[in-house]
């Protein structure tokens, strides 16, 4: 069982928007503003798209954006293509100093 | 450029051992917490180990306690991850990750498998 909850699964159409959840407790996701995201497509490593919450790294496409209420984060992607068909794994810091991971979310665009 | 290789996966029989390399490059090695994440076969991301720069401070997923040891050498731009007393769930890609503020993993190798099997 992960340390963060993430549905197993979303879909959406190209040029959609959907959002992906990720919740915690107040011990990390609530407690701290450190949470990432991470796209892994089949048979690669992750990738970091969104950091601390709500930063996109450099590269990273604008149609990624993430927030944060209370104990949950979310992670929408805007105007959905095909090339983001991928598993997203949310992430965050924890009043254990480590970093736990959600269960990751399959996302599928029809 | 960052880069990070992983290297020392194979098959292994159950209670045996091995022991993991990442290099890396392209950075200050020496400045940077690093981290071990695994992923069983079709499975998601589970942290197995943080080192802080100069080795200051180690942590352990609870599972792996006790039977994997993670150390760092700054000259040679290397971390390890010796793992003992292996188990059939252990079987996994097992990714070094740079990790930057302490809180995000912004660099990843492409990862070794590990296969338990008897």
């Amino acid at each position: 069982q992960s340390a963060l909850t993430q549905p197993a699964s979303v879909s959406g159409s190209p040029g959609q928007s959907i959002t992906i959840s990720c919740t915690g407790t107040s011990s990390d996701v609530g407690g701290y503003n450190f949470v990432s995201w991470y796209q892994q497509h089949p048979g690669k490593a992750p990738k970091l798209m969104i950091y601390d919450v709500s930063n996109r790294p450099s590269g990273v496409s604008n149609r990624f954006s993430g927030s944060k209420s209370g104990n949950t984060a979310s992670l929408t992607i805007s105007g959905l293509q095909a090339e983001d068909e991928a598993d997203y794994y949310c992430s965050s810091y924890t009043s254990r100093s480590i970093v736990v991971f959600g269960g990751g979310t399959k996302l599928t665009v029809l | 450029e960052v880069q990070l290789v992983e290297s020392g996966g194979g098959s292994v029989q159950p209670g045996g051992s091995l022991r993991l390399s990442c290099a890396a490059s392209g950075f200050r090695f020496s400045s940077y917490s690093m981290n071990w994440v695994r992923q069983a076969p079709g499975k998601g991301l589970e942290w197995v180990s943080y080192i802080s720069s100069r080795s200051s401070a180690i942590y352990y997923a609870d599972s792996m306690k006790g039977r994997f040891t993670i150390s760092r050498d700054d000259a040679k731009n290397s971390l390890y991850l010796q793992m003992n007393s292996l188990r059939a769930e252990d079987t996994a890609v097992y990714y070094c990750a740079r990790l930057w503020n302490d809180r995000t993993f912004d660099y990843w190798g492409q990862g070794t498998l590990v296969t338990v099997s008897s």
